[in-house]
Formats: structure tokens, sequence, C-alpha cells
């Protein structure tokens, strides 16, 4: 079974600073779907990246990038030059290989951006 | 404008009510979900729908059963709700399992069992 753990539960950063959240899952599959969502305050989700479990790259969109370290079962969020709008609750997530798998998210980061 | 519309956003009921929670998605996905979110714990899977009458439990399905007549559609139903299914609840939807497709959420429904 696939489990997600997210132990920060809060981080404030000042604004135009970079942001680092922590995530460590645990599968038995060779082949799974990593993925980081955005909740904002309004209790919207919405995708914002994902890592292949066989590409070596780290994946990038925009402000947003992964550490991706297999060998430790880790998929880390960065987030640059941090605009008080990142402020939100950010959910790691898996996805196993295979076609009855479904998403696993971890418990949420809370970032607070300070002006 | 792709989107997993949920109806009602807001329900209260009292305990032992019937209670039927609506999804509707626009992208003709195969797949759709209904998760349960609760403060610290993230979203739990409750159950997923491969196409119409294609169902699975997930990983929390007791007290709730599903319904996928159609395409486009996806229920949730509790059959006697109880105190502890007070929560947020999340439908979303993928074009289909076997990609590892981007899963879109609608904007959740916020239940109270008093």
């Amino acid at each position: 079974a696939q489990k997600v753990t997210q132990t920060q539960t809060s981080i404030s950063v000042m604004e135009k600073t970079t942001v680092t959240m922590d995530c460590v899952y645990e599968t038995q599959d060779s082949s799974y779907f990593l993925f980081w969502y955005k909740q904002t305050a309004s209790g919207e989700i919405v995708f914002l990246i994902r890592q292949d479990s066989y590409k070596k790259e780290n994946a990038t969109v925009g402000h947003y990038s992964l550490n991706f370290q297999k060998p430790k079962s880790s998929i880390g969020l960065i987030i640059t030059a941090t605009q008080i709008e990142d402020s939100a609750v950010y959910f790691c997530a898996m996805r196993e290989e295979g076609f009855a798998s479904a998403l696993t998210f971890g418990s949420g980061t809370k970032v607070i951006v300070l002006p | 404008d792709m989107k997993v519309t949920q109806m009602p956003r807001y329900l209260i009921k009292r305990m032992g009510e019937n209670v039927l929670l609506e999804c509707g998605q626009d992208m003709s996905h195969e797949t759709m979900y209904w998760y349960r979110q609760d403060p610290g714990l993230g979203l739990q899977l409750i159950y997923i729908s491969y196409d119409v009458d294609s169902n699975s439990e997930g990983d929390i399905p007791k007290g709730y059963r599903v319904s996928r007549k159609k395409r486009e559609h996806f229920s949730l139903i509790l059959d006697s709700a109880k105190t502890n299914q007070t929560s947020v609840y999340f439908c979303a939807s993928s074009l289909s399992t076997a990609l590892p497709a981007e899963v879109f959420f609608g904007k959740g429904t916020r239940l109270t069992v008093v």
C-alpha cells in the first residue's frame, strides 16, 4: 500500500524568498508518479507539478521545482521568489502505476508568505 | 471551460437523515473520485469510478455508497448520516486511470451532520 508523509505542518517565509517543503513516500511499485497540489484559502485544489519516478531530471514549472531523491523516497517542493498569493496549503500526493490506482495524499503543509 | 461542479456547496443535515452529494464534469473524463478532507488528515479516498456503473471502494468506504449512471455525473450517498461524517467532500475527475493524468477537483461540499 502506498503512503505519503508530510511532517512540516506550517512554514512562514518572507515575500520574495525561497521556501522548501518536504515529502516522503512509501510504495512497493517500481513505477509511480508524484504530484504537488495547492489548496487556496477558498478551498480550491489545483495541480501544480508532477514527477515521474523513471525520470532523473527534476521537474520545473514556472517558479515551482522539485527535488526528487529516489533513494530516499523523497520529493521536495521548492517555490522561488514567493508571492503573497503563494500562501496556501500544499499537498504532496502519489499514484502507483496501474489501472486501479488513485492519488494518495499527505496531510499538507501550510505556507504563510509574509510581506 | 474544463471544470468539476459540486452541489450543494454547503449542507446541514440531522443525524440519521439521508444525504446526496452531486458531482458533474464537462470534460468527458472516464475516471471520477470522491474524497473527504478532515483537519490534519489530508484527503482520503472514499470511492473511485472507472466509468458508468464501474465503481470501486477506496480507503474509507464504510457508510458511503456511490452511483454513476452517466459518465459526466457521479453521486455520493450517505444512508443515515452520522456526526463523524461531518467533513468537506471533494469530487474529482481525470481522463483515465490508464494514464498519470492531471486530476481536476471540484470546490468541495462542506457537510455538517448535527
